[in-house]
């Protein structure tokens, strides 16, 4: 999608590096989720960010967002071969209607 | 909750044949989205349903495409007639949105589509 950007494109790390996904977009944003999702399988929900400077975690992988709201990181610490799949941002933008997703970052954890 | 659930999993068929995709959403929540995954073009919205209403099809590729909502439980995404390049993974996600920036979308296995 052109209203997400996402980058890098495609990671390979080192068990056990850390990394960071970053989702860009133009517009502010009123909700922004990070998915992941294997290959062949449905996206799975990993965290939402809804206020400006928002940081949450969930066991290694922790999201922030902005105090802009226009740009989100996730960072992998530690990073394990079960980590590996393709990290999604998706948002809700200023059209109420529209909900869109970045291209997808390909994480790659070699062991 | 067994999530949102879809079916078939896997659709093989001919150019010009109709192809009917269904999902049924989490119970309770009361939007659902259908979505296309390609590889060069990535994951698409392609129709948003609210309370069973359509609210926005801008993303459905053409006449070809229509999507139904007859109640709550129950969506179908139906392809007539179906094309090659209508190969691709076709999925559902449902959410209880209550306010913007609050639509967690929780998504189904998929329908893998080829059209030969």
């Amino acid at each position: 999608s052109q209203e997400l950007e996402q980058s890098p494109q495609s990671l390979i790390v080192q068990e056990g590096k850390n990394l960071t996904i970053n989702c860009t977009s133009s517009k502010t944003l009123y909700g922004l989720y990070w998915y992941k999702q294997k290959y062949g399988e449905g996206l799975i929900f990993l965290m939402m960010l809804q206020k400006g400077g928002e940081e949450k975690s969930h066991e290694k992988i922790t999201a922030k967002l902005d105090e802009k709201k226009q740009q989100s990181s996730l960072h992998i610490t530690a990073s394990q071969p079960s980590h590996a799949g393709i990290y999604l941002c998706g948002a809700d933008q200023y059209n109420f209607n529209k909900f869109y997703f970045g291209s997808g970052t390909k994480l790659n954890v070699k062991p | 909750d067994a999530g949102v659930i879809q079916s078939p999993r896997h659709e093989v068929t001919e150019m010009g044949q109709e192809v009917t995709l269904r999902c049924k959403p989490i119970s309770g929540h009361n939007s659902l989205f259908w979505y296309r995954q390609t590889m060069m073009r990535g994951l698409e919205l392609l129709i948003y349903f609210n309370n069973n209403v359509p609210i926005d099809d801008s993303g459905m590729p053409e006449d070809r495409f229509s999507a139904k909502m007859p109640n709550a439980s129950f969506s179908t995404l139906k392809i007539q007639p179906s094309e090659p390049r209508d190969s691709a993974v076709y999925f559902c996600a449902s959410s209880l949105r209550l306010a913007r920036g609050t639509d967690t979308q929780y998504f189904g296995p998929g329908t893998r589509l080829t059209v030969l």
